[in-house]
């Protein structure tokens, strides 16, 4: 089955600086691959998705960039604001109906006023 | 329009109890999803509703773990009897159609076995 690598498990920058999370997979076969955020007490939120025949995909100040060569696929927040901490997970998906999305360990992101 | 509604939120048990968690998916939403997310970890699929058919249930512990989706709609989700190694965030989601799409999910149950 699919296996999806996060790092780093915690990230800390000062406001205004840019943050960068890295994933990669294991299955070649998988093709989407969606962005969570995870505020304290509440249920994961999709922020941004990338599909497999798009490089770079961006929405106001984050972007997610893919490399299906190299199964590695990242988050960057630029221009990080306070309410921008909390948990960010990465996952990866293969094609076709009822397959399963396979998580990363989480990031937590902490930025500094 | 309403988001994934579970409840209840928090849920403290002895082990050996049993407990049930229930999740209604936003309308209209065709499948429906419960994950277990541990502590420091990214949330893993138990099962997977198509309508109120299940089409994923692979990782589901069936000798303790249930789940059912009445009318395709609500679902409820047991655990009989309980260990100390299931406490964790119980997440439900849905999503429009099945495939490469976001879900979206309820704010969870998180569940204490003692």
């Amino acid at each position: 089955g699919e296996n999806v690598e996060q790092h780093p498990s915690t990230l800390s920058v000062q406001e205004g600086d840019s943050a960068v999370i890295k994933c990669t997979y294991s299955d070649s076969a998988s093709n989407y691959f969606p962005w969570y955020k995870q505020e304290l007490g509440k249920g994961p939120q999709l922020i941004i998705d990338i599909r497999s025949n798009v490089g770079e995909k961006k929405d106001q100040r984050i972007a997610v960039t893919l490399n299906k060569t190299a199964k590695h696929f990242s988050l960057h927040i630029t221009e990080t604001q306070p309410e921008d901490s909390a948990v960010y997970f990465c996952a990866a998906s293969g094609s076709g109906g009822y397959q399963k999305v396979t998580f990363g360990i989480g990031t937590k992101l902490q930025v500094i006023p | 329009e309403a988001g994934v509604a579970q409840s209840p939120r928090y849920k403290i048990i002895e082990k050996r109890q049993s407990v049930a968690f229930w999740c209604n998916p936003i309308s209209g939403h065709a499948t429906l999803y419960w994950y277990q997310q541990i502590l420091g970890q990214g949330p893993k699929l138990l099962i997977q509703f198509q309508n109120n058919g299940v089409v994923d249930d692979s990782q589901l512990p069936k000798d303790r773990f249930s789940a059912e989706r009445l009318k395709g709609v609500d679902s409820t989700l047991k655990i009989q009897p309980a260990k100390l190694e299931d406490s964790a965030v119980y997440l439900c989601a849905s999503s429009l159609v099945s495939g490469n799409y976001g879900y979206t999910f309820g704010s969870g149950t998180r569940l204490t076995v003692v």
